[in-house]
């Protein structure tokens, strides 16, 4: 069954520094996703990743996906506090084809 | 229409209790799931359904039954729970199942079991 690690898990940044989250999966998994959660609330999707090479920037992020390296990162550029949030990466792969989620990367960003 | 609404937003119950959170979807998804996530943990899947019919299990306790009535709701009935199971209960809905199809999630339930 597919593993999914992240890191780090705890990250406290400074605004206007740059950072890289990093999700690395076990098996094959083509498609990689990337949710942002904040407390006592749902997850919002970010990024959908769908082949090898596959970028995609929204503002101040930028994920990208290599699956020959069953690796994504999820890039931040210029942090701001709005950003503070727990992000989570999720992969395919679980006994039925379930997503199988990372464990979170807990993201505070300090003035 | 990309929501998925879920009720209550809170729900405080005791142990000797019976209680539904609800879920529903308008986005013609043939697929639906419960999440169930503790503080500072991922969400681990509970329970998914396809086209109506139950397709996955994750061996949970017998005192969370799900119940899907049409295309459109998901229920999830509670039984006689532990404090342990406090948590954000989350729903969410796909095109089919399957993890190539993007997952989207509800507001979730805040559950306390007291």
């Amino acid at each position: 069954e597919l593993k999914v690690e992240q890191n780090p898990l705890f990250l406290s940044m400074q605004e206007g520094k740059n950072y890289t989250i990093y999700c690395n999966y076990s098996t094959t998994s083509d498609r990689l996703y990337w949710y942002r959660q904040d407390p006592g609330k749902s997850l919002e999707s970010l990024f959908v990743l769908l082949s090898n090479g596959a970028v995609k920037q929204e503002g101040r992020l930028m994920a990208s996906l290599d699956t020959k390296a069953r690796l994504s990162t999820l890039h931040i550029t210029a942090a701001v506090h709005d950003l503070s949030a727990t992000y989570f990466c999720a992969g395919g792969g679980g006994s039925q084809g379930n997503l199988i989620f990372g464990k979170g990367t807990k993201l505070s960003v300090k003035p | 229409d990309t929501e998925v609404t879920q009720t209550p937003k809170h729900l405080v119950m005791g142990m000797t209790n019976k209680k539904s959170l609800k879920c529903e979807q308008h986005m013609g998804h043939r697929a639906m799931y419960w999440y169930k996530q503790k503080a500072k943990k991922p969400p681990e899947l509970m329970f998914v359904y396809s086209y109506e019919k139950l397709s996955i299990n994750e061996s949970v306790p017998s005192r969370f039954s799900p119940e899907c009535p049409n295309s459109s709701l998901l229920n999830l009935h509670l039984h006689a729970l532990q404090p342990e199971d406090s948590a954000l209960y989350l729903c969410a809905s796909s095109q089919v199942t399957g993890w190539e199809w993007e997952q989207y999630f509800g507001p979730g339930t805040r559950l306390t079991v007291t």
